[in-house]
């Protein structure tokens, strides 16, 4: 099966960028979207088909996937910010839908 | 406005059974695929299954295929997922969410609701 890597914790000051990554053999080869899960709530998508927003989404969020690397990068990072975020992938072949370890946004 | 809202979870035994439910409403419940997802306590999210429009296709994710059924009853616009030898590791917070119309991600969910599987 397909697997997504993402680093468990990244850290970033307010009004930084952040660049939250999710490895994956050729994963540039597949679309993925990323999604925001706030303490004791549920996911929110936030980024589909590598780099499209949802309507309500900033403009400070943003995506791109290339070679094995996606990538959400949030720029000026507010506290608000601060949650897991995860990437996913349809994987035709298997028709499964996988998602990554996730990565905990912690904003200092 | 999308609403989802799961119902059915609870405390059950190993090898025990559950249902769960998704009741949905704000959109064309009819056109879209659905999904469950799951989240064990401090982990990740998990694919559990799909059902595609119309309920003929499903697709399960390998941790759960042979014990959980997924169907949906477009007339009431509800989800379901029908759970049986459970173990305890299914215990875990389950998502109803709605697929994309190009079923790649999920565009909604709902707030989930508690499987726990403990003697």
């Amino acid at each position: 099966s397909y697997a997504l890597t993402q680093p468990p914790s990244v850290s970033v000051a307010p009004g930084e960028t952040a660049r939250l990554t999710c490895g994956g053999d050729n994963i540039g080869s597949e679309t993925v979207h990323w999604y925001q899960q706030r303490p004791g709530q549920a996911p929110v998508l936030v980024m589909y088909f590598d780099s499209d927003r949802p309507a309500g989404i900033p403009e400070r969020f943003s995506g791109s996937n290339s070679g094995d690397t996606a990538t959400l990068t949030i720029s000026r990072v507010e506290a608000g910010d601060e949650a897991d975020y995860y990437c996913q992938l349809w994987h035709s072949l298997t028709d499964h839908w996988v998602f990554g370890g996730g990565t905990s946004l912690t904003v200092l | 406005e999308v609403e989802l809202l799961e119902s059915g979870g609870g405390l059950v035994q190993p090898g025990g059974s559950l249902k769960l439910s998704c009741a949905a409403s704000g959109f064309d419940y009819s056109g879209y695929a659905m999904s469950w997802v799951r989240q064990a306590p401090g982990k990740g999210l998990e694919w559990v299954s799909i059902v595609y429009t119309g309920g003929s296709r499903k697709y399960y994710g390998d941790s759960v295929k042979g014990r959980f059924f997924i169907s949906r009853d477009d007339s009431r616009k509800t989800l379901s997922l029908q759970m049986s030898g459970l173990r305890v590791e299914d215990t875990a917070v389950y998502y109803c969410a709605k697929n994309r119309a190009d079923y790649a991600a999920f565009d909604n969910w709902g707030q989930g609701v508690l499987v726990t599987v403990s003697s």
